[in-house]
């Protein structure tokens, strides 16, 4: 089964708005948790992360909640531009030494002016 | 500085043809290598990794091989193309578990 889910395949927000996206997980055993961002034809570049001995992880607009009871991560982009639209993935690991770095499906943020 | 380079851009191969994808990282000693697919309207899938020369593990069956000759090169192949490979290739290369800095892929057409 998808370890990762995005349930959401788009979201649209207007600009200057709070986008938040979304990500539920499956397995109890993932302690790092991620969110890429990918333009259309690029590929996905690593945005903001979060170990899960904290429950929220700030860096600039961007906020990352963990809610470790739910298996819930979410992103909040705060002040939404046009140029935030682009697809969000999120992803989980295990941790320690796995290398199995899993992914959502992803979720279409378009930001309009 | 880092960089990853993935060849070829893109692929149009018949069914049942060999495939070789590679990718080469510089700039980085020993980093982490990693083959992702992903399905057109389908999930970022790990195919493999690899955290050492001559060393890599399979993620997911595909009927797809991956060799790592060299500290910074690691290649895709397999002998027999299926419509189903087709699909967008990324190679990847991190230090740690983590993070990863993603190839900018191969697009592969399987006919």
């Amino acid at each position: 089964g998808q370890q990762v889910k995005q349930s959401s395949p788009s979201l649209t927000v207007q600009e200057g708005g709070i986008s938040i996206l979304n990500c539920d997980y499956e397995n109890d055993m993932f302690d790092y948790f991620a969110w890429y961002k990918k333009y259309p034809d690029n590929s996905p570049t690593l945005l903001i992360s979060v170990r899960s001995n904290v429950d929220k992880r700030e860096d600039g607009r961007l906020t990352v909640f963990l809610n470790k009871s739910g298996k819930h991560f979410s992103l909040h982009i705060t002040a939404s531009q046009p140029e935030d639209t682009a697809v969000y993935l999120c992803a989980a690991n295990s941790g320690g030494s796995n290398y199995k770095l899993t992914f959502g499906k992803g979720t279409l943020l378009t930001v309009t002016p | 500085a880092q960089t990853i380079h993935q060849w070829p851009v893109a692929e149009i191969k018949a069914v049942g043809s060999p495939l070789s994808l590679g990718c080469t990282i510089k700039g980085k000693s020993s980093p982490n290598l990693y083959w992702y697919w992903q399905a057109t309207g389908g999930t970022l899938q790990q195919l493999f990794y690899s955290i050492t020369v001559g060393q890599v593990e399979s993620v997911v069956q595909l009927n797809l091989s991956a060799s790592r000759p060299k500290d910074d090169q690691f290649i895709l192949s397999t002998e027999k193309l299926l419509l189903s490979h087709s699909g967008f290739y990324l190679c990847a290369w991190s230090l740690g578990p983590n993070t990863l800095y993603f190839g900018a892929g191969t697009r592969l057409s399987v006919l």
